[in-house]
């Protein structure tokens, strides 16, 4: 079964606006991962955010993490329209094995 | 400092054919993971290994397909006797420790097996 289940499936926003996703889980977690996947493309890797960790930022990405809700969520501000892509939260279960657990992911459309 | 390479990009194969699908991973990197994508899904784990070590299969069918990550050379995803459900996508990811609180993984572009 899946691990992190994002919501929205999917969303459009027009260029220059926010886009918010959100992630929950189900168990303990070492750490949670964004990544974004263009199409027909691989995945690349965003942000990945510890448990012992709230919130975390690179440029234009802000990731929070509320381990009491089992929850993260991913901001995009000022959206490009190369940010369309599919975002996916991934977790490692609190397993220290590696293997990671996908959701179905985000598909966010941005219009110029 | 090139990043995780899998070749083929695209493989085309008749059912009851044999796919082979290679995985490079980064520089440093000595830990493999083979991730399979169907369709508008998210990534499904089949395996984890190290060099000549298979750590976890956990995620991979019973039959028809193995994993190698030979002492020298790529990591070797093998699918036998291919069928149509095994189209999807298939990604490699490398990273240079195992799990814990800093178990970034690094994806190659992919390879995408259609089975006809």
């Amino acid at each position: 079964s899946q691990q992190g289940e994002e919501d929205p499936q999917a969303l459009s926003i027009q260029e220059g606006e926010n886009a918010t996703m959100n992630c929950s889980y189900k168990t303990s977690i070492n750490n949670l991962q964004w990544y974004r996947q263009n199409s027909g493309r691989g995945l690349v890797h965003l942000i990945l955010i510890r448990s012992n960790e709230r919130e975390k930022h690179s440029g234009r990405l802000r990731v929070t993490l509320d381990t009491s809700k089992k929850s993260s969520s991913l901001l995009i501000t000022a959206s490009r329209a190369a940010d369309t892509a599919s975002y996916f939260c991934a977790t490692d279960r609190g397993s220290t094995l590696g293997r990671l657990y996908f959701g179905r992911g985000t598909q966010l459309t941005v219009w110029p | 400092n090139a990043g995780v390479m899998q070749n083929p990009r695209h493989l085309v194969r008749r059912r009851g054919q044999e796919a082979r699908l290679r995985c490079s991973p980064m520089k440093g990197h000595s830990h493999v993971y083979w991730y399979r994508q169907l369709p508008e899904e998210g990534l499904k784990f089949m395996v984890y290994l190290q060099k000549e070590n298979i750590i976890d299969e956990s995620g991979m069918p019973k039959e028809r397909f193995s994993a190698e990550f030979p002492k020298e050379g790529p990591s070797i995803l093998r699918i036998q006797q291919v069928v149509r459900g095994d189209s999807a996508a298939y990604f490699c990811a490398s990273s240079p420790a195992r799990g814990g609180t800093n178990n970034e993984q690094f994806f190659g572009p992919g390879t995408r097996l259609t089975v006809l």
